[in-house]
């Protein structure tokens, strides 16, 4: 039963701090989405990466996050410095190309900064 | 703001009841799909229509497209206590987002015993 895991599930950090999120797409899968969940701004799309290479991060905030696909079984979200108001769910999907669009989530990293 | 909006923000039904939600969305799109998510969990895919459709079932799910109004409306048939999750839409557009999806701001639907 193929899934996207992300790591790690829950995060409590200090303000300042980096912060790492993984995310293991499902094989075969050549997109990948990461998306930003909270209560005040609902699902936000931050970055997507096709065959690695990342089509579009405008949703990012680019001065203190960024996004990358060291290879195809992994992406990484990374947040430095951390702020409080980075405190949400962040969501890892992948899909396949072509005319299927779905996209498969993973469990989420619940980050909390204080 | 969101390309999907949805209607209503919250529904609380009994278990056997049907439970219908709604979206609209602004601009032209290639299909429209919809998600669950249970309380902490991440999204599930539930069903995708395509612009050129009009109607899809998946069991107890039955969707419609209306792309002259630019809705659509989900509707879950025989409402079970497990069916209690948030219910989103989703977008891909018809050209410039490749395979993006935007997302609405959800139901929250009940399903009570």
């Amino acid at each position: 039963d193929a899934r996207v895991t992300q790591t790690p599930r829950h995060k409590v950090t200090e303000m300042g701090q980096e912060v790492t999120m993984r995310c293991q797409p499902i094989l075969g899968h050549n997109t990948v989405f990461w998306y930003r969940q909270t209560m005040m701004q609902g699902l936000e799309l931050l970055a997507y990466f096709r065959n690695r290479a990342p089509l579009d991060d405008s949703g990012m905030p680019k001065d203190r996050f960024s996004a990358e696909m060291p290879d195809a079984t992994l992406a990484t979200l990374k947040i430095q410095p951390s702020e409080p108001r980075d405190s949400a769910v962040y969501f890892c999907a992948s899909g396949p190309t072509g005319s299927s669009y779905e996209q498969y989530f993973g469990p989420g990293t619940r980050l909390t900064v204080t | 703001s969101q390309q999907g909006e949805e209607d209503p923000q919250a529904l609380s039904i009994q278990e056997g009841e049907n439970a219908t939600m709604n979206c609209s969305y602004k601009t032209s799109i290639n299909n429209l799909q919809w998600y669950r998510q249970n309380s902490g969990r991440g999204l599930v895919h539930l069903i995708l229509i395509r612009s050129n459709e009009r109607e899809k079932h998946s069991g107890r799910l039955r969707v419609t497209l209306d792309t002259s109004k630019k809705s659509s409306s989900l509707l879950i048939t025989a409402s079970r206590a497990a069916d209690t999750a948030s219910y989103f839409c989703a977008t891909v557009l018809l050209t410039g987002g490749g395979n993006k999806l935007t997302f609405g701001t959800g139901t929250q639907l009940k399903v009570e015993l």
